[in-house]
């Protein structure tokens, strides 16, 4: 049971290149999300989906995409890397409203730097 | 607005002692309430979750206290080793009504010194 999975770990972009996140699960969870961490600011929500071709903004969607077209996968999209969005990323999954089963599940992240 | 406030940011105990970091929250609409641990170059792990209908929960040397007069949770590590020393993240969620979308406190820096 890998539980959520992402790719690459590391990825260094020119200002302007654009790139993909890859976020897969294999638990079945209906809910998805990215966060980005930086220091001080803790974990803010990107963009969540509850279910295959559902998505919606979160806190600080600005200049990412995402899409939702089966369970499994959620990528995100960089669609003009800036520095500010120099970060380490988080893809989490749950399966909601089942009580004490609410937990987010977390991948490692994705540790992003723009020049 | 910062709906779950975290203090303190950053925390150094030595070993053995308790380690204790709060969170409160503005939203009554929250049931909701875990709290996540990060190790470095790791996601967050959920270390134990609490609702509202009790006022305290232990597991192992982790205990959350629940005050929800005053809408402030807290998390005691006892006895705490250097393998606590990690990041802890509180969070708040409505448990039903189609909004399960956590908000996360900023993160505690937990260091114990051996």
């Amino acid at each position: 049971n890998a539980g959520v999975t992402q790719t690459p770990k590391f990825q260094v972009l020119k200002t302007g290149q654009s790139m993909t996140l890859q976020c897969a699960q294999d638990m079945n969870h209906e809910y998805m999300s990215w966060y980005r961490q930086d220091p001080g600011m803790g974990l803010r929500l990107i963009h969540y989906s509850v279910g295959a071709g559902i998505t919606d903004q979160g806190e600080v969607p600005n200049g990412y995409n995402v899409s939702r077209s089966t369970t499994e996968d959620f990528p995100l999209r960089l669609l003009s890397a800036a520095p500010s969005q120099t970060s380490v990323y988080f893809c989490a999954s749950s399966r909601p409203n089942r009580g004490d089963n609410s937990p987010l599940h977390f991948g490692n992240g994705t540790r992003l730097t723009v020049t | 607005q910062q709906q779950v406030k975290q203090s303190p940011q950053s925390l150094i105990v030595q070993k053995g002692g308790i380690s204790i970091i709060n969170c409160a929250y503005e939203n009554t609409a929250f049931d909701y309430f875990p709290w996540y641990q990060q190790f470095p170059g790791k996601g967050p792990a959920l270390l134990i979750a609490i609702r509202p209908d009790v006022s305290e929960k232990k597991e192992g040397r982790f205990t959350i206290s629940f005050n929800k007069s005053a809408k402030q949770f807290s998390l005691h590590i006892m006895d705490s080793q250097p393998g606590d020393s990690a990041t802890y993240f509180c969070a708040a969620s409505p448990a039903s009504g189609g909004s399960y979308i956590p908000t996360f406190g900023r993160g505690t820096s937990l260091i114990v010194h051996p």
